[in-house]
């Protein structure tokens, strides 16, 4: 049962360059989101998805789109990285959008930009 | 804004002492959940208590809820090296999971 899995673990960008971090989870959940964390500021969510079929902005969008490819997959894609998006990155997911299960959480990506 | 801060920042313990980490928060919630992070991973679901439960058990944690005055507090009885940690709370009931800064937990053998 492997839960939430993101690829990738590590990556370096240079400033301008785009990629896509891929979030999957085997668990059925109808919710998902992503987050950044940096030292000293906690968790801060990205986009988040409620269900299959919808995305919205959380509170640092900025520099960020997703995709909701199915119920499945939770992309993130940085369209023009930037040394500000240098972050580690965390996918999870629940059951219900109300958030009254626990979340199970993907082990991150840490991505550095130069 | 973060929903939930928990305090203190850091904590330094001796291995078999007890650990206590607070948390506050802003708007009224469904649920608060404790979450731990060990270095460098995701973060692990602890334990979940409901807005009508006052405290709840898991082994050697204990969790209470205060809705009064909008705070939670975590005890870790009997701490080991292995729990050795970030801890955070999260808020449900405001349709997002939202998180704290976290407590880093140090526990020294």
């Amino acid at each position: 049962n492997a839960g939430v899995t993101q690829t990738p673990k590590f990556q370096v960008l240079k400033t301008g360059q785009s990629m896509t971090l891929q979030c999957a989870q085997d668990m059925n959940h109808n919710s998902m989101y992503w987050y950044r964390q940096d030292p000293g500021m906690g968790l801060r969510l990205i986009y988040y998805s409620a269900s299959e079929g919808t995305t919205d902005k959380g509170e640092v969008p900025n520099g960020y789109n997703v995709s909701r490819l199915n119920k499945r997959e939770f992309s993130l894609r940085l369209e023009s990285a930037a040394p500000s998006q240098t972050s580690v990155y965390f996918c999870a997911s629940t059951r219900t959008w109300e958030m009254n299960t626990e979340a199970f959480f993907g082990q991150g990506t840490r991505l550095t930009v130069v | 804004s973060q929903q939930g801060e928990e305090d203190p920042q850091a904590l330094s313990i001796q291995e078999g002492e007890n650990a206590t980490m607070n948390c506050s928060y802003k708007t009224s919630i469904n649920n608060l959940q404790w979450y731990r992070q060990n270095s460098g991973r995701g973060l692990v679901h602890l334990i979940l208590i409901r807005s009508n439960e006052r405290e709840k058990h898991s082994g050697r944690l204990r969790v209470t809820l205060d809705t009064s005055k909008k705070s939670s507090s975590l005890l870790i009885t009997a701490s080991r090296a292995a729990d050795t940690a970030s801890y955070f709370c999260a808020t449900g009931g405001s349709y997002i999971p939202t998180f704290g800064r976290g407590t880093s937990l140090i526990v020294h053998p």
